[in-house]
């Protein structure tokens, strides 16, 4: 069976300090999509970004980048100079058959991220 | 254009009754999947439906059930509630194209439920 960890349960900061979210797979799938979710204090979890297996190139969006490494089965997150408003709970999650071409999503058990003013 | 929504927002039953969580996908998403949030856990999956047909289930009871109509919106049943079914249930819905990968799965706000 697949499994997401996320070893940080909390994490605290403050404001302007950069914060990396770790997250370690596991799956004998040779293809697979990897996730991060982000879920603030209202409850509905925001798709932050979304990586196939094929594509090892760490990704950039504004203050969020993403470092995934094959070879240690890690997908990990950082964000830059955080922010109040950067305050949730995080997700890491891994893509898994449903049944036939369905998919369902495998997730960890998040990371509470606190930024402090 | 409008997210996912779901209704209602909060649901308050007590044991042994049953439960109908409602959810719209995003327009023009043909696929519709449940997932169960305990409180300090991540999603777990319970359904995913296609074109009306269960496509995936996880490990729950018999007494969760769900269904999918014509205009892709979707109903999660829960019969006879037990305490631990208090959770927040959330709704994700994905656009289900053609090729065997999956598609980012939307959610949306999720319905608290609170079984007494």
């Amino acid at each position: 069976a697949q499994k997401v960890t996320q070893a940080q349960t909390e994490i605290s900061v403050v404001e302007k300090e950069d914060v990396t979210l770790d997250c370690v797979y596991e799956t004998r799938d040779t293809t697979y999509y990897l996730f991060w979710y982000k879920q603030p204090p209202s409850g509905e979890l925001v798709f932050l970004i979304r990586r196939n297996s094929f594509d090892e190139q760490n990704e950039i969006s504004g203050r969020y980048s993403w470092n995934f490494q094959k070879s240690t089965s890690s997908f990990n997150f950082t964000i830059t100079a955080s922010q109040v408003v950067d305050s949730a709970v995080y997700f890491c999650a891994l893509s898994e058959r449903s049944g036939g071409s369905n998919y369902k999503l495998t997730f960890g058990k998040g990371t509470l991220l606190t930024v402090n003013p | 254009d409008a997210g996912v929504t779901q209704s209602p927002t909060h649901l308050i039953k007590t044991r042994g009754q049953h439960v109908t969580l409602r959810c719209s996908p995003i327009s023009g998403h043909k696929s519709v999947s449940w997932y169960q949030q305990v409180l300090g856990q991540g999603p777990q999956f319970i359904f995913q439906y296609y074109e009306k047909e269960e496509r995936g289930r996880g490990n729950f009871p018999d007494r969760f059930s769900a269904r999918q109509f014509p205009n892709y919106s979707s109903e999660l049943n829960v019969n006879a509630l037990l305490l631990g079914d208090s959770a927040l249930y959330l709704c994700a819905s994905s656009q289900r194209r053609a090729g065997d990968y999956p598609d980012t799965q939307y959610f949306g706000p999720g319905t608290r439920l609170t079984v007494l």
